[in-house]
């Protein structure tokens, strides 16, 4: 079954513009993981966030985690065209396995 | 996709005709993963393997049998191929230690008419 789930399944901003998109997940993590897919592409691994971590960023990417309402945001500021891809979450639970979400499409508009 | 390689990368295949996915990696890891990519579904585990021959069953594992004889090749075989298989099939593999980071194959497109 899906761990995590994503909100919303699509979105679509002007060039620019920061994208926000959302993840909720049901049971106790080790850590959430986001992913970007390029169309017709593998999955990249993006960035990574620990249980015991509140907020982590990466160049443009900022990730928060409120273990509490077991959910995480992606906030990427910013926006650009290459931006343009779906994301998802995954979350670790142990057992080396993710659990992927159903992804939100990203849609950056020149 | 560097150090991963998934053949074929394109498939159509009549039902009920047997199909092997082969995942190749350069990168020694030690686990390997199959995951289907469907609309709407996202990516589902099928199996996984954590060491040569030793291999466990994911979220949608019923119709596809795995097996793992080298530590760089991972195979997926659908025995009869029906319908429902047609998806896009990913390869991921990840190195022991914590955390778990997967990295992603190209993708096998799979159609079964």
């Amino acid at each position: 079954s899906q761990q995590g789930e994503e909100d919303p399944q699509a979105l679509s901003i002007q060039e620019g513009e920061n994208a926000t998109m959302n993840c909720s997940y049901k049971t106790s993590i080790n850590n959430l993981q986001w992913y970007r897919q390029n169309s017709g592409r593998g999955l990249v691994h993006l960035i990574l966030i620990r249980s015991n971590e509140r907020e982590k960023h990466s160049g443009r990417l900022r990730v928060t985690l409120d273990t509490s309402k077991k959910s995480s945001s992606l906030l990427i500021t910013a926006s650009r065209a290459a931006d343009t891809a779906s994301y998802f979450c995954a979350t670790d639970e142990g057992a080396q396995k993710l659990v992927f979400g159903q992804g939100t499409r990203l849609t950056i508009n020149p | 996709d560097a150090g991963i390689t998934q053949s074929p990368r394109h498939k159509v295949t009549e039902t009920g005709t047997p199909v092997t996915l082969r995942c190749h990696q350069t990168e020694n890891h030690r686990y390997m993963y199959w995951y289907r990519q469907d609309p709407g579904h996202g990516l589902r585990l099928i199996h996984y393997s954590y060491g040569v021959k030793d291999t466990d069953k994911g979220e949608v594992s019923d119709g596809y049998s795995v097996s793992r004889s080298k530590t760089e090749d991972f195979l997926l075989t659908l025995e009869s191929a029906t319908s429902s298989q047609t998806s896009v099939y990913f390869c991921a593999i990840s190195p022991s230690g914590s955390p778990l980071v997967q990295y992603f194959g190209p993708g096998t497109r799979l159609t079964v008419t």
